[in-house]
């Protein structure tokens, strides 16, 4: 089975500008949910989706949204990017409600100059 | 809410040498926990879990304890390899109804020198 991939490894923007991540989700899976970890920090719940629909949702301003596809796939867009934006952006995929099945990508670093 | 507290690091320690992360927990009930690893370049991956109180969970030679009295969840290995230099995570599931996440401490970063 294929794991979690995810798009870009690595990039640099500009603060003000608009980025996209994007996350394909493990075989058979059908939630996908992502997470944002600063420098030293555990990883912060953004927000999860699940049916296409956002699910859930953590401390984050609405400049974070997504999406997901047909074929569980998400993308996670921030608009307006801030310096405090420069993070390891991990997306996880699962199965809906099941807790302890969560398989990670290894993370977009983006960082906000 | 749901919180994590862990040993903070960076935890630096020679081949063999014997290891303990401590992790504490705050939440409502008896959720299970768990230990992530994160090795360098790589996404996290789930270590151990332990479902219920005084259940022990184990996996490549780490192993952790569900204390219910202490709320604690203590990482251990008995001897150390270079190999398991990485950053672990102690975790929360989500407690179901409208939580939907996983709670994480701020890591801890293990350094095995040879």
């Amino acid at each position: 089975e294929t794991g979690v991939t995810q798009s870009p490894t690595h990039l640099i923007k500009t603060r003000g500008q608009q980025v996209t991540l994007r996350c394909s989700s493990q075989s058979g899976h059908n939630t996908v949910s992502w997470y944002q970890q600063a420098l030293g920090q555990g990883p912060q719940f953004i927000f999860q989706y699940y049916r296409e629909e956002e699910n859930g949702r953590g401390n984050f301003p609405p400049r974070f949204s997504g999406l997901q596809f047909p074929n569980y796939s998400s993308e996670l867009n921030v608009n307006a990017l801030e310096l405090d934006d420069s993070a390891l952006y991990l997306c996880a995929s699962s199965l809906y409600r099941q807790g302890d099945g969560y398989t990670f990508g290894s993370g977009t670093r983006l960082t906000v100059v | 809410g749901d919180s994590v507290t862990q040993m903070e690091g960076p935890v630096t320690l020679s081949e063999e040498a014997f290891l303990t992360i401590n992790c504490t927990y705050t939440a409502t009930g008896y959720p299970s926990l768990f230990w992530y690893v994160q090795y360098p370049g790589e996404g996290l991956q789930l270590l151990l879990k332990a479902t219920k109180a005084d259940d022990k969970g184990s996996n490549k030679g780490f192993e952790a304890t569900y204390r219910k009295e202490t709320t604690s969840f203590h990482l251990e290995k008995g001897s150390v390899q270079v190999s398991d230099s990485a950053v672990y995570f102690c975790a929360l599931p989500p407690s179901g109804g409208s939580n939907y996440k996983l709670t994480f401490g701020k890591g801890t970063l293990l350094t095995v020198n040879p």
